[in-house]
């Protein structure tokens, strides 16, 4: 089956400690995105990479850290400078070419909270 | 600056009856809108997309409209069933940009 999967699913951190998210697509998909989602808010964008080895902070990249070593991973490490990180954490890919047209894919989402 | 409204915030329903939740953009250049469904939990998956020059689209029961003059879009749900619960998303994108702009959502809840 192709898509993306995220893991874990739930994740549970504590004070000070860096914890990092797995993106997995077997889509052969250029860009990929990872948002964040809280209760009543839109999602919003933390960082993007359009090609390997190459990524730009979104809106909120503060606190947070990627790499994109491969096309298919994106891996997001939530810091200890992250002051609020309790929250649901989506990442979505998309084929490169007409870009405002091409439909995001999103994974299942990881759920990270901080003791 | 982009931004996308969403109305109602929530909505609760009974099963079998008909919805409609309305998006307000202000998106420029406009490209396209589309509209997702998140169920709990889940990540958004995409319902429909929309052009400029497309004024309706349906996927099943799901018909969304768009008047890109009023820069307003709005997705009516036919003959709601329980599996409707869930997270309605308006995404629009500008034109030459691979970064969409989200709306908030309407909670959709359907009741038996």
């Amino acid at each position: 089956d192709g898509g993306i999967t995220q893991s874990p699913k739930y994740l549970f951190r504590k004070e000070g400690q860096n914890v990092t998210l797995s993106c997995e697509q077997n889509l052969n998909h250029d860009a990929m995105y990872w948002y964040r989602q809280d209760p009543g808010q839109g999602l919003r964008l933390i960082y993007y990479s359009q090609i390997v080895n190459d990524f730009q902070k979104g809106d909120i990249a503060e606190g947070y850290s990627v790499s994109r070593e491969k096309k298919e991973s994106f891996p997001l490490t939530v810091t200890s400078a992250q002051k609020n990180p309790t929250a649901f954490y989506l990442c979505a890919s998309t084929p490169r070419g007409t870009s405002a047209y091409n439909e995001q894919f999103f994974g299942p989402g990881t759920r990270l909270t901080v003791l | 600056k982009n931004q996308v409204e969403q109305s109602p915030q929530s909505l609760i329903i009974l099963e079998g009856k008909n919805c409609t939740l309305q998006c307000n953009y202000t998106v420029s250049p406009f490209s396209n809108l589309r509209w997702y469904k998140q169920d709990t939990g889940r990540g958004p998956v995409s319902l429909t997309i929309m052009t400029f020059s497309e004024n309706t689209k349906s996927n099943g029961r799901y018909t969304a409209t768009l008047d890109a003059d009023t820069k307003q879009s709005s997705l009516h749900i036919t003959a709601s069933q329980l599996s409707d619960s869930a997270s309605y998303i308006c995404v629009v994108s500008a034109g030459g940009s691979y970064i969409p702009t989200f709306g908030r959502g309407t909670s959709l809840i359907v009741h038996p």
